[in-house]
């Protein structure tokens, strides 16, 4: 079955530092998402990307945010400066139309120290 | 805005026991629902989704669900679980977005499942 692959599994950064996040969602799916799990919360939608540029996004998906998909196949998430309230589990996913569950990926855990 | 409440935080039962987890939701027009599993340190694993029609909705490994529109539920079942069933499950209810066709997810808390052998 087609999976969503996101690397790496864990990632340590010190704050201040950019990190980007990377997904390769699947290869006929045209809607990309990134969401993230603050340890104990609710996963929380950050944004959505459909033909090449965001077309939702949250409160959350502020200034240092920003995605990116590079080429046909990766779906990036930058943050450009982090801080210790981004530690959380970015999750990726993608879905081929609106009648369609999400494949999500089995995560990056990011620890901003 | 769309919301999603779970209940139950935590939930044990023993293995061979019938399992009802809760969830309701508010959302002004018919919504997109969903079930998912999260075991520790995996990612999220789609159980089942209702979009439209018939209100009792089969997913995998045994799981079903039943919209219920009048109580605003989607409370997920299982006849008999399984060991292999503790885990972590989210329902979530997912929210058209205007102009691009999409949907995106508002997850509630959380219900952690516990089986005792």
């Amino acid at each position: 079955e087609p999976e969503v692959t996101q690397t790496p599994s864990h990632q340590v950064t010190q704050m201040g530092q950019e990190v980007i996040l990377h997904c390769v969602p699947i290869s006929n799916h045209l809607y990309f998402y990134w969401y993230r799990q603050i340890l104990g919360q609710k996963v929380e939608f950050l944004v959505s990307f459909y033909n090449n540029e965001i077309s939702e996004k949250s409160e959350i998906f502020d200034d240092q945010f920003s995605v990116e998909r590079p080429d046909g196949s990766n779906f990036t998430l930058k943050i450009r400066s982090t801080k210790l309230e981004d530690s959380a589990m970015y999750f990726c996913a993608s879905i081929r139309g609106r009648n369609y569950g999400y494949t999500f990926g089995s995560g990056t855990r990011l620890t901003v120290v | 805005a769309q919301s999603v409440t779970q209940p139950d935080i935590h939930i044990t039962v023993s293995e061979g026991a019938s399992l009802e987890l809760r969830c309701n939701y508010s959302y002004g027009a018919t919504p997109y629902l969903f079930w998912y599993v999260q075991s520790p340190g995996q990612g999220l694993q789609l159980l089942l989704k209702y979009f439209s029609g018939d209100t009792l909705v089969q997913g995998i490994k045994g799981f079903e669900a039943e919209f219920k529109r009048s109580q605003s539920s989607f409370n997920l079942r299982k006849p008999s679980v399984h060991w292999s069933d503790a885990a972590e499950y989210f329902c979530a209810v997912g929210a058209r977005n205007s102009g691009a066709g999409s949907y995106q997810l508002t997850f509630g808390k959380g219900t952690k499942l516990s089986v005792i052998p």
